[in-house]
């Protein structure tokens, strides 16, 4: 059973960085038939899709036209984890934010973390 | 922003059946698989339905989903107000970068 456990700040000052962690449980990071991704969840702009990394013999990442020259997602291996950065954060960025799991070549999150609700506020 | 098209809201009495749509385009919808999404207050979204039409196991025949074109539904039988949550469509684009549905809210009367 595959679990994702989210971790990282709550309240994050406008100007700053964004930073969150996605921990890996029964599942690899590494792994070729999986990918990782970072999603929102606003009011404002309901579920946002924002990037995904994976590994296909070599490290790839895909991002959305929206925060592409924003964000960061970075694989971990030996903790086995991911990471979200979001730079140059304002109130706009407030939402609740998931990390989770698509298979490879497939249109579907299957595992999902717990949710972090980011405050973007002074 | 979302980039699917759902209804705001639907909704029936328990036992009765309702019917969410997604609307998209040829660049996400008419040339990928649709994954369908409940979300229940304060939690995280649940996988209902994927590669159109298929239940991850554990979920019930009451839901069922299909597509034709650029347009996918999704179907619930038998309501219960367990049922009673937020759905919402999912697919990706042609390069391949994620898009949901705006999100339907499901009331049982």
């Amino acid at each position: 059973q595959v679990q994702l456990q989210q971790s990282g700040p709550g309240l994050v000052k406008p100007s700053q960085t964004l930073s969150l962690t996605c921990a890996i449980s029964g599942d690899s990071v590494s792994s070729n038939s999986a990918a990782w991704n970072w999603i929102r969840q606003s009011p404002s702009r309901g579920l946002e899709w924002l990037g995904r990394t994976y590994y296909r013999s070599k490290w790839y990442n895909n991002y959305a036209v929206s925060v592409k020259s924003r964000i960061t997602i970075n694989p971990d291996t030996s903790k086995n984890q991911f990471s979200l950065q979001l730079n140059s954060v304002t109130p706009e960025d407030t939402a609740v934010y998931y990390c989770a799991r698509d298979r490879t070549g497939d249109c579907y999150y299957d595992y999902w973390g717990q949710g972090t609700l980011v405050t973007v506020s002074s | 922003q979302s980039v699917l098209t759902q209804p705001p809201s639907v909704s029936a009495a328990p036992g009765q059946k309702v019917t969410i749509s997604c609307s998209g385009s040829s660049s996400n919808i008419g040339n990928n698989y649709v994954s369908w999404y409940q979300q229940l207050p304060g939690t995280a979204p649940k996988l209902l339905i994927y590669d159109n039409n298929k239940r991850p196991s554990g979920i019930p025949d009451r839901f069922s989903g299909s597509k034709s074109g650029t347009s996918a539904t999704l179907g619930i039988t038998g309501l219960q107000t367990g049922d009673e949550a937020d759905y919402y469509c999912g697919t990706w684009d042609s390069s391949l970068r994620g898009v949901f549905g705006t999100g339907t809210k499901v009331t049982v009367l």
